[in-house]
């Protein structure tokens, strides 16, 4: 199947730092992304779609501006989150999904704010 | 919107036997996708099987079975033989249609031990 990786798979930052985490589709071309944040025993919530070449979209209740996305190639999203805070601290996944209406996803990046 | 239930927060199966986990779905769409994943405590995310809602036969994918009712938007999944390996947190998801950027629902998930 087609494989997604993310970098870092864990990252540690002080409060109030900017930390940046990569999506990259290594095996196809992802028009569509998907960030999600997963809290510890808890399912996959979703913070914002990301497609190439625009804005993306995010969940209501998501800080655009805290929770930047950029996503400038059919293999590449980013996300960085500014000015973290020890609340921001999670495991964030993310998917990318080709033209078969299916997400693969990538194995996670695990954010620690201290 | 389209909501997913699991209403099993843990299940449990003893090794070689079989164990069903039940999801439904709540959505006014004909077409759509509906989808079980494992997360292993790696937390990869690793796709089990789909289903789409237009087709009537049920998917199968070695183990793993689905039973698809959709008049009564169910979806559960049966694993046959439960292998140690097969313990994880098992979501069901659906992906309604709309055109491009198609997003997951997700359920909350249920946890399944596989007991030796």
């Amino acid at each position: 199947g087609a494989v997604v990786s993310q970098h870092p798979s864990r990252v540690i930052c002080k409060s109030g730092t900017s930390v940046k985490i990569e999506c990259r589709s290594l095996d196809f071309q992802a028009t569509t992304m998907f960030w999600y944040r997963q809290f510890p025993k808890q399912s996959l919530m979703l913070m914002a779609t990301s497609n190439e070449g625009s804005k993306a979209t995010y969940e209501q209740g998501v800080e655009k501006d805290k929770f930047l996305i950029n996503h400038a190639s059919l293999t590449l999203s980013t996300l960085t989150v500014t000015s973290a805070h020890p609340e921001d601290s999670s495991f964030y996944i993310c998917s990318a999904r080709d033209g078969l209406r299916e997400q693969y996803f990538g194995p996670g990046t695990r954010l620690t704010v201290t | 919107a389209q909501t997913v239930t699991q209403s099993q927060p843990e299940m449990s199966v003893q090794e070689a036997e079989t164990v069903t986990l039940s999801c439904t779905y709540d959505t006014s769409e004909s077409d759509y996708y509906l989808f079980w994943y494992k997360q292993p405590p790696s937390r990869q995310m690793i796709l089990v099987i789909r289903q789409e809602a237009y087709k009537q036969q049920n998917a199968t994918e070695n183990r793993f079975s689905v039973n698809f009712q959709k008049a009564a938007k169910s979806f559960s999944l049966k694993i046959s033989d439960s292998q140690l390996g097969d313990a994880a947190m098992y979501f069901c998801a659906s992906d309604p249609p709309g055109g491009g950027s198609e997003k997951l629902v997700f359920g909350k998930g249920t946890k399944l031990t596989v007991n030796p």
